[in-house]
């Protein structure tokens, strides 16, 4: 199986900060990651595919980088209405989600 | 849109079964181009795969999982369903059913969630 790691595991930021997130995976994945977002109650959403490919329809501040083990989701601006959990997922092998970073807003 | 919809019993005994049916509308769940997925996250932890089913009736299942799983498809119906026995307090979450593309293996669309939980 691969595991997948997620750091931070929570943060809090102010609205209009740049956040960073990085995901790891336990073996080369090549590009076979997304990245989701999950609010409370709701859903997951898809936010980017093969690592950073923008789904259609999400904001442009949303943006993915990284291949092999190391990935990282970026939101350059963050909003009042980022606040959710996010996930990356590899699909390389059987899909395997990261253990999730919550953001808080400041 | 392609709207999904899980349904089942929100309230199952320990070592009892679990049975869920996702209904798919607006879409055809025959097509060639996806997979259709179930997901669940229990209380306080993070999202976890379950399995998926092939419109050929094909499936995949998570190794913790897979002496237990049973993933179906009713092509008829436009449905697929999840049986997973002898469950136990570990297994309460909430459950999504979601297509998967066959693409990038992406989960573009995804049910509400419904939540199942084991309890005496």
């Amino acid at each position: 199986d691969i595991q997948m790691t997620q750091s931070p595991s929570s943060l809090s930021a102010s609205v209009g900060d740049r956040v960073t997130i990085t995901c790891r995976a336990s073996q080369n994945i090549y590009t076979y990651l997304s990245w989701y977002q999950h609010k409370p109650g709701k859903a997951p959403k898809l936010l980017i595919y093969a690592a950073s490919s923008l789904q259609s329809g999400v904001p442009s501040r949303f943006s993915g980088s990284g291949s092999e083990t190391d990935f990282t989701l970026t939101i350059s601006s963050l909003q009042p209405e980022d606040l959710a959990t996010y996930y990356c997922k590899q699909t390389y092998s059987t899909p395997s989600f990261g253990p999730g970073t919550k953001v808080d807003i400041k | 849109q392609v709207p999904l919809q899980e349904s089942g019993p929100g309230l199952v005994k320990p070592s009892q079964t679990l049975s869920l049916t996702c209904t798919v509308s607006g879409g055809s769940i025959r097509s060639s181009n996806y997979y259709w997925s179930w997901i669940r996250q229990p209380a306080g932890k993070g999202l976890e795969w379950i399995g998926r089913v092939y419109p050929s009736g094909s499936t995949n299942y998570s190794p913790s999982l897979n002496s237990r799983l049973t993933i179906s498809i009713d092509t008829s119906k436009n449905q697929f369903s999840l049986i997973l026995t002898s469950v136990t307090a570990a297994d309460t979450a909430v459950y999504y059913c979601a297509r998967e593309d066959t693409g990038w293996n992406t989960f573009d669309y995804w049910g509400q969630g419904t939540l199942v939980t084991v309890s005496s």
